[in-house]
């Protein structure tokens, strides 16, 4: 399957640990990246290369990837985290990129 | 800084045709793959379409091949998005991102466009 399947929700208590999982058969050979976006803003790179973050990501964003899962941790997470986060990673079947649909974090 | 500024959005009835671009600053425009992201209204991220460095390669969702065409003019850091035959479900905010190779051999998007939306009425 090309598909990256994602929660479409999750919730969690304000500085408190919450992954956001992502599958798919292609994460068994390709590593997912993870983007955040919020309401009318763009997407930003978060994670990279199974645990890389880009210059300005705070370190409490983390990644890791085990069999056909992918997961973003967030440690200890902020007001500001609530977004919706997609994972990345490439269709096995046609090498194109492909996107999760999406798992909206509520920070409570 | 690096920048991508997408233009060319607008109202467009079903069956017409709209040219996007993306204007690229603050870096080697020339030297990276350069994609299109789109996202209709309430909806998630789906790759439409990349470009290669020098514009020798291209590559398309299935959704829109034989529909849009990508070019780039490295002399005027530009990347474009020819959309023809549109229909309605192509009506998205679409993004332009550069990209870069992980150690897997997959794209990652580092930068972002702020989006341009396209509305097509059927």
């Amino acid at each position: 399957s090309s598909e990256l399947t994602q929660d479409p929700a999750v919730s969690v208590a304000l500085g408190q640990t919450v992954r956001v999982t992502c599958q798919g058969d292609s994460l068994r050979t390709y590593y997912a990246s993870w983007y955040q976006q919020k309401p009318g803003q763009a997407p930003i790179l978060v994670i990279y290369d199974k645990n890389n973050r880009p210059s300005g990501i705070p370190d409490r964003f983390s990644g890791s990837s085990s069999g056909n899962t992918a997961s973003l941790t967030i440690t200890g997470a902020q007001a500001e985290d609530e977004a919706d986060y997609y994972c990345n990673s490439r269709d096995i079947n046609s090498n194109h990129p492909v996107f999760g649909g999406g798992t909206k974090l509520t920070v409570l | 800084e690096v920048q991508l500024v997408e233009s060319g959005g607008g109202l467009v009835q079903a069956g017409g045709s709209l040219r996007l671009s993306c204007a690229a600053s603050g870096f080697a425009f020339n030297r990276y793959w350069t994609h299109w992201v789109r996202q209709s209204p309430g909806k998630g991220l789906v790759w439409v379409s990349r470009i290669n460095e020098d514009g020798s390669s291209t590559n398309y969702a299935d959704s829109v091949k034989g529909r849009f065409t990508v070019s780039r003019d490295n002399a005027k850091n530009t990347l474009y998005l020819q959309m023809d035959s549109l229909r309605a479900e192509d009506t998205a905010v679409y993004y332009c991102a550069r990209s870069k190779v992980g150690v897997t051999n997959t794209y990652y998007f580092d930068y972002w466009g702020q989006g341009t939306l396209v509305t097509v009425s059927s």
